[in-house]
């Protein structure tokens, strides 16, 4: 069966420090690939999505993901997280015979000073 | 302005009774979908359509209805209301499936009693 997981249910960070969101999927084929991002009261917001071609993909505010096939794995990276990135971050991943992508259950990332 | 609204944003409502929640957006995206926002379930997909008067079921269709008989509206209907239907509801268009970038509204938050 089709599968998203993000291992992490919480995960808290320094401000300035490095960051590392850990996606792993379960489909066919290549799959699409998507992180978004929740503000705490607000909708979700696409960070950056990969298809096909480079694996190490830039996506707004600073953030890139790297997909790796072998790993099955599309994690979201940071190198510098800032206060305003606390937020609730989303995995979601996409066949080409259907038209809905399939989330994650969310990471939580908490910042501190 | 354009985008996507939903509304009720707050909606508290009785067991049994019917609640529709509304869906517009002006971008005229072709598909739209409805998920369903719980903790520790993170996003699951209600039903989506590719269209005006086509529609399908995602992964947790029971107990909802919807329609689309115009492109810009998508309203969901919750025909008899049950406390497990309580829920933040999220609505998104998109103008190529899953391979264009989400847009999502701002949420409805339905309390079932």
């Amino acid at each position: 069966a089709q599968s998203v997981t993000q291992p992490d249910i919480h995960i808290t960070v320094s401000e300035g420090a490095s960051l590392e969101l850990r996606c792993n999927y379960s489909y066919g084929a290549t799959p699409y690939l998507f992180w978004y991002v929740q503000s705490p009261g607000q909708g979700l917001q696409l960070l950056l999505k990969y298809f096909s071609g480079d694996t190490l993909v830039q996506g707004i505010k600073g953030f890139e993901a790297e997909f790796k096939r072998s790993q099955s794995s599309f994690n979201l990276r940071k190198p510098s997280v800032h206060w305003s990135d606390a937020a609730e971050y989303f995995c979601a991943v996409g066949a080409n015979s259907g038209y809905a992508l399939n989330f994650g259950k969310g990471t939580s990332l908490l910042v501190t000073p | 302005d354009a985008g996507i609204t939903q509304s009720p944003r707050y909606k508290i409502t009785e067991t049994g009774r019917q609640v529709t929640l509304m869906c517009h957006q002006t971008w005229s995206h072709s598909y739209m979908f409805w998920y369903r926002q719980d903790l520790g379930h993170g996003l699951r997909l209600i039903y989506y359509s590719a269209a005006a008067d086509i529609t399908d079921k995602g992964e947790v269709p029971d107990g909802y209805v919807v329609s689309r008989s115009k492109t810009e509206n998508f309203p969901l209907t919750l025909e008899s209301a049950t406390r497990s239907q309580t829920s933040v509801y999220f609505c998104a268009s998109s103008d190529r499936g899953m391979t264009g970038e989400l847009f999502f509204g701002e949420g409805s938050r339905l309390t079932v009693l």
